[in-house]
């Protein structure tokens, strides 16, 4: 079955940097694009990044362009989020998650991992 | 950016009610229109794509419509299993979700 796990968070201070990993398995990673979502506490869903299946594109929301870098290793299908230059409201679980069809972002996110907690604090 | 709003934010009903939610697109996104359910403390499922295409495994009380910019979730005979968040997101540009409804008892 598919699955996704997520792994990486912590507590960290501000201004630095923590780098999340997502580990696959149970379907042909290469096959489709993977995006990460947050979720401060106690709040609403965050879409924050999405890699292509083929690596070629990448994107971000405005909150975290230019400070979270995307990308995957499809030899170790794995997905992983780079984080620096943290803020205390970048305190959240970021999720990993699946697009639904292969080849496709149109169609929503089928797979989700458990998330990891992010803690921003001096 | 395209921005989501749902309504209500939050909303009570019984055991058996029909509900209906409402999520609202700032421009038009076509059918590319998802639905997910979030319980405490858990990641969001997927429920409805393509605004109205029920994802496998999800019962059959769900049912999504809509296009352009106006969409609903409907929830007929509500179970005790359904309350819970409900998130639309679009996937039409860069995706993004709703600021949820919470439904509860």
């Amino acid at each position: 079955q598919v699955q996704l796990v997520e792994s990486g968070g912590g507590v960290v201070q501000p201004g630095m940097s923590l780098s999340l990993s997502c580990a696959t398995s149970g379907f042909t990673f290469s096959l489709y694009g993977m995006h990460w979502v947050r979720q401060a506490p106690g709040k609403g869903l965050e879409w924050l990044s999405l890699i292509w299946y083929d690596g070629h594109d990448k994107y971000y929301a405005d909150s975290v362009k230019g400070r979270f870098t995307i990308s995957r290793d499809d030899a170790k299908n794995t997905v992983s989020l780079q984080l620096n230059s943290l803020r205390a409201e970048d305190t959240a679980v970021y999720y990993c998650a699946r697009d639904r069809s292969t080849y496709s972002s149109s169609f929503g996110l089928d797979s989700w991992g458990q998330g990891t907690l992010v803690t921003v604090s001096s | 950016d395209i921005q989501m709003t749902q309504s209500p934010s939050s909303l009570s009903a019984s055991i058996g009610d029909r509900v209906t939610i409402t999520c609202r697109a700032s421009q038009s996104i076509s059918t590319y229109l998802n639905w997910y359910q979030q319980k405490s403390g858990k990641p969001p499922k997927l429920l409805i794509f393509g605004a109205s295409s029920l994802q496998s495994g999800v019962p059959s009380r769900f049912s999504g419509s809509g296009s352009g910019t106006d969409f609903t979730l409907t929830i007929t005979s509500l179970q005790p299993e359904d309350f819970a968040t409900y998130y639309c997101q679009q996937s039409y540009g860069l995706a993004g979700f709703g600021q949820g409804t919470n439904l509860d008892i």
